[in-house]
């Protein structure tokens, strides 16, 4: 079974308007961890904003939110205010405490801001 | 500046040729890892290092070789036994020590390397 599920291979948004990148996984570890990275054209991979499990708080890191249902196992990437630099390949990933070593990413989302 | 520096940008490889990937790390991280990345994929891991003078196989090591020597380097050798190299390839550190929450050490990564075959 695939540990990330991203089920969204292209989203467009409006520039300035909020948009949704979906993400859901699948863990039998009661600790671990959700990351979100920005990949643009160039390659590299940028880290924008990280989710616990036992976080009671959603996570925030500007215009960048993390709507994190756990009984759903989901967490969403929710930005704020869509900027064309935010054109890009979006990745979900999962980091289990139980295999330690290893981090667990989805397919991508590809995100183009519309100006 | 801290960083993962990764090179060289691009890399060419003939038929029956071993390259070697670089990559550098001045954060003081404990970790590496290497992944691959193909078109229109995720990330496959292909090996990881914990500490110096040691290393684990990733998903896909099959064709790939890696040494970790000293603690800021991490090469990764692609061998003439993997017949499809042709990939993005993305060096990546974290801090492991002692003290750290497992679950919340942030996977940092370089520019990554463009491999092609000839």
């Amino acid at each position: 079974a695939q540990k990330i599920t991203q089920t969204q291979p292209g989203m467009f948004v409006q520039e300035k308007e909020a948009v949704t990148l979906d993400c859901t996984y699948d863990t039998s570890d009661p600790s671990y961890g959700l990351f979100w990275y920005k990949q643009p054209s160039s390659g590299e991979m940028i880290f924008l904003i990280y989710q616990g499990s036992y976080d009671q708080q959603n996570a925030t890191e500007g215009r960048y939110s993390l709507n994190f249902q756990k009984a759903r196992k989901s967490a969403n990437l929710v930005i704020s205010a869509s900027q064309l630099g935010d054109s890009a390949m979006y990745f979900c990933a999962m980091r289990e405490v139980m295999t330690g070593n290893q981090f667990y990413f989805g397919t991508g989302t590809s995100l183009t801001v519309i100006p | 500046d801290g960083g993962i520096t990764q090179s060289p940008k691009y890399l060419f490889r003939k038929e029956g040729q071993n390259v070697t990937l670089s990559c550098e790390q001045n954060l003081n991280h404990d970790a590496m890892y290497w992944y691959r990345q193909d078109p229109g994929q995720g990330l496959r891991l292909i090996y990881y290092s914990q500490i110096v003078n040691d290393f684990q196989k990733g998903d896909i090591a099959e064709g790939y070789s890696v040494s970790r020597e000293k603690k800021e380097s991490f090469p990764l050798t692609v061998t003439s036994a993997q017949k499809n190299p042709t990939a993005f390839y993305l060096c990546a550190s974290s801090i492991e020590s002692a003290g750290t929450i497992l679950a919340k050490n942030i996977q940092y990564f370089g520019a990554g390397t463009r491999l092609s075959v000839l």
